[in-house]
């Protein structure tokens, strides 16, 4: 067990829905990452927050969005879903803030999002 | 642009059979290379980081060992729960802290 988690695990919804994945990071850590991993792409870097802050962006496409409380937990709001949004998401969590800093990224556990 | 490739895609081996898992990578400058395990339909798990070349990591029959262009995963006597998918992401040491994963190696281990 990485520590952080995931709400829902799995969600099935239809073409054109919108859906919000949650997740909770270790204790203590500030930054959160999403991936999103299929089949053909293999684990693709979305969104990093950092204590409630956008820090990075990767390949997330406009319909998607995120955010990050001041609890720490994180919200990815997927929108005009396609057929092509089907995928695990995953969520991540670093502890950033010490010094040196720690690098590794520990995952949850996922959501396996279904669009038909 | 980072690039991480694995290989081989895939590998069986036979219980106590020893291998190595390779990793190559591009990066404008490493902060780290991460090896994670993936469990069919589960989040990757963290193994190892390494920092430079040179530097190696073990843990139980898995040992990590970094160059300057490529990572190996070494596995020795594997059992039949060594079987997973083994993930190879590099981190650049500019910038964003996001990791690029490669394709992964899936592992298949024979009683």
């Amino acid at each position: 067990d990485s520590g952080v988690t995931q709400t829902p695990k799995h969600l099935i919804t239809a073409t054109g829905q919108r859906v919000t994945l949650r997740c909770s990071p270790r204790s203590g850590d500030l930054s959160v990452y999403w991936y999103q991993q299929s089949l053909d792409q293999g684990l693709q870097f979305l969104i990093q927050y950092y204590n409630g802050e956008e820090r990075a962006k990767g390949n997330i496409l406009e319909r998607f969005s995120a955010q990050q409380f001041p609890d720490l937990h994180s919200e990815l709001n997927l929108s005009s879903l396609e057929l092509g949004d089907s995928a695990l998401y995953f969520c991540a969590s670093s502890q950033t803030s010490q010094t040196p800093p720690r690098n590794e990224q520990f995952f949850g556990p996922g959501t396996r999002l279904t669009v038909l | 642009e980072d690039q991480v490739t694995q290989s081989p895609e895939a590998l069986r081996l036979q219980e106590g059979e020893s291998s190595s898992l390779n990793c190559s990578y591009t990066v404008s400058g490493l902060r780290g290379l991460f090896w994670y395990r993936q469990d069919p339909g589960k989040g990757p798990e963290f193994l190892f980081t390494l920092y430079s070349a040179g530097e190696e990591k073990e843990k139980e029959r898995l040992k990590a060992t970094l160059t300057k262009k490529e990572s190996f995963l070494h596995i020795t006597a594997p059992k039949p729960e060594d079987s997973a998918t083994y993930l190879c992401a590099v981190q650049e040491s500019q910038g964003a802290q996001k990791l690029v994963f490669g394709q992964g190696t899936r592992l298949t281990i024979n009683p």
